[in-house]
């Protein structure tokens, strides 16, 4: 079945540092990907987002590239700072990809050490 | 901004018992979903509903039902609470028409003991 990978689970990095997310998903039809980040005790909410006719976009120190081919698509944050310290999630669209129906990748939390 | 309310935040049930889990949200969104959020598992979708009365099966739906009499609120119902949906659960909305974007509420942490 449709499938979102998200790697690693834990990432730790120095403030200033970059680090980055990666997601593989399976199904060919998937043509919206979204990076949500949950702060403790929050609803996640969106950072940034990419359709499958766009290979890469940046919004200050957020970028995400997508590979339609390989199926894989990457968050880079840069310059990192403690406030960038929460879970994100990676994910792929279904049906079309105009409902809002999604399928999550398992999340990554990030801790940026001052 | 789009506001998506969970009214209860924290919950304690018993087994046995029949939950409600309420979301209303205020910007006329026609799509709404339910997602449960457990640890190294990611947001698993429960429940999901395109529109007033409609209401579709997600990837979990075993123990769960949902109600959308109004267009503003879905429900998610626990038919008879079990200790493995300890969990967090999220109700989110969405409308093309207003971006592509899903807004979550804040989640309702449900423990049953």
């Amino acid at each position: 079945g449709e499938n979102v990978e998200q790697h690693p689970s834990t990432l730790s990095v120095q403030e200033g540092d970059s680090a980055v997310i990666k997601c593989t998903y399976s199904d060919s039809a998937s043509n919206y990907f979204p990076w949500y980040k949950q702060e403790l005790g929050k609803g996640p909410q969106l950072i940034i987002d990419i359709r499958s006719n766009v290979g890469e976009k940046k919004d200050q120190r957020i970028a995400v590239t997508l590979n339609k081919t390989a199926k894989h698509f990457s968050l880079h944050i840069t310059e990192t700072q403690p406030e960038d310290s929460a879970v994100y999630f990676c994910a792929a669209s279904r049906d079309g990809g105009s409902q809002g129906n999604l399928i999550f990748g398992k999340g990554t939390k990030l801790s940026v050490k001052p | 901004d789009v506001k998506v309310t969970q009214s209860s935040r924290y919950l304690v049930k018993r087994t046995g018992e029949k939950v409600f889990l309420e979301c209303v949200q205020d910007m006329d969104h026609e799509n709404m979903f339910w997602y449960r959020q457990d640890p190294g598992l990611g947001l698993r979708l429960i429940y999901f509903s395109y529109d007033v009365k409609m209401k579709e099966k997600g990837d979990i739906p075993e123990g769960y039902s949902v109600s959308r009499e109004k267009k503003e609120r879905f429900s998610l119902i626990l038919e008879s609470a079990s200790t493995n949906q300890t969990s967090m659960y999220l109700c989110a909305s969405h409308e093309l028409s207003s971006g592509n974007t899903i807004y979550f509420g804040e989640g309702s942490w449900l423990t049953v003991v």
